[in-house]
């Protein structure tokens, strides 16, 4: 069965670097999603990317972040400048028309 | 606003004895419905979903989730609860006028007693 895959499964990065999420969503999916899960909190939304432009971002998504889909295959969220708050589970997600998200396995991002 | 709320942070069941988590949302139309399951350390699988028609949903693993309308809620039910599923269960909303975005409730820590 197609599955949504994310690599690394663990960062480790020094506050202030910039850091690249990597996630190959399944091969017909058209819409494409990033969420977050602080840890010990829930899931949230942080931004929407339909037709190679974001549909929708949350106010948590600031100009820090940013997202790309680069080679038809690949989605990749980027963080600029991290922040010790960006430490998160981040999870990358994709459908097709109107049905279910399936998310990847998620990386987990530790800001020191 | 748009919420998704799961009342019980944590529930304690003995194995092989019944679960019921509850769901409820805050909308002025009928969203779409998800179950999500992640164990420790993993992702977040599917259980079911509900988009509509019949009311009571079959999802993987023997889960089911009936929505009610009339009490905005989707609760998620297994009539035997083995050790192997204790795990974190999220609720979550797609409300379609919104972007299609998933709210997620706080989430449901399952405890499986041997």
């Amino acid at each position: 069965e197609p599955e949504v895959t994310q690599t690394p499964s663990h960062q480790v990065t020094q506050m202030g670097q910039e850091v690249i999420l990597r996630c190959v969503p399944i091969s017909n999916h058209l819409y494409f999603y990033w969420y977050r899960q602080i840890l010990g909190q829930k899931v949230e939304f942080l931004v929407s990317f339909y037709n190679n432009e974001i549909s929708e971002k949350s106010e948590i998504f600031d100009d820090q972040f940013s997202v790309e889909r680069p080679d038809g295959s690949n989605f990749t969220l980027k963080i600029r400048s991290t922040k010790l708050e960006d430490s998160a589970m981040y999870f990358c997600a994709s459908r097709q028309d109107l049905d279910t998200q399936y998310f990847g396995p998620g990386t987990r991002l530790t800001v020191l | 606003a748009q919420s998704v709320t799961q009342p019980d942070i944590h529930i304690t069941v003995s194995e092989g004895a019944s679960l019921e988590l509850r769901c409820n949302y805050s909308y002025g139309a009928t969203p779409y419905l998800f179950w999500y399951v992640q164990s420790p350390g993993q992702g977040l699988q599917l259980l079911l979903k509900y988009f509509s028609g019949d009311t009571l949903v079959q999802g993987i693993k023997g889960f089911e989730a009936e929505f009610k309308r009339s009490q905005s809620s989707f609760n998620l039910r297994k009539p035997s609860v083995p050790w192997s599923e204790a795990a974190e269960y999220f609720c979550a909303v797609c409300f379609m006028e919104y972007g299609n975005k998933l709210v997620f409730g706080a989430g449901t820590i399952l405890r499986v007693k041997s």
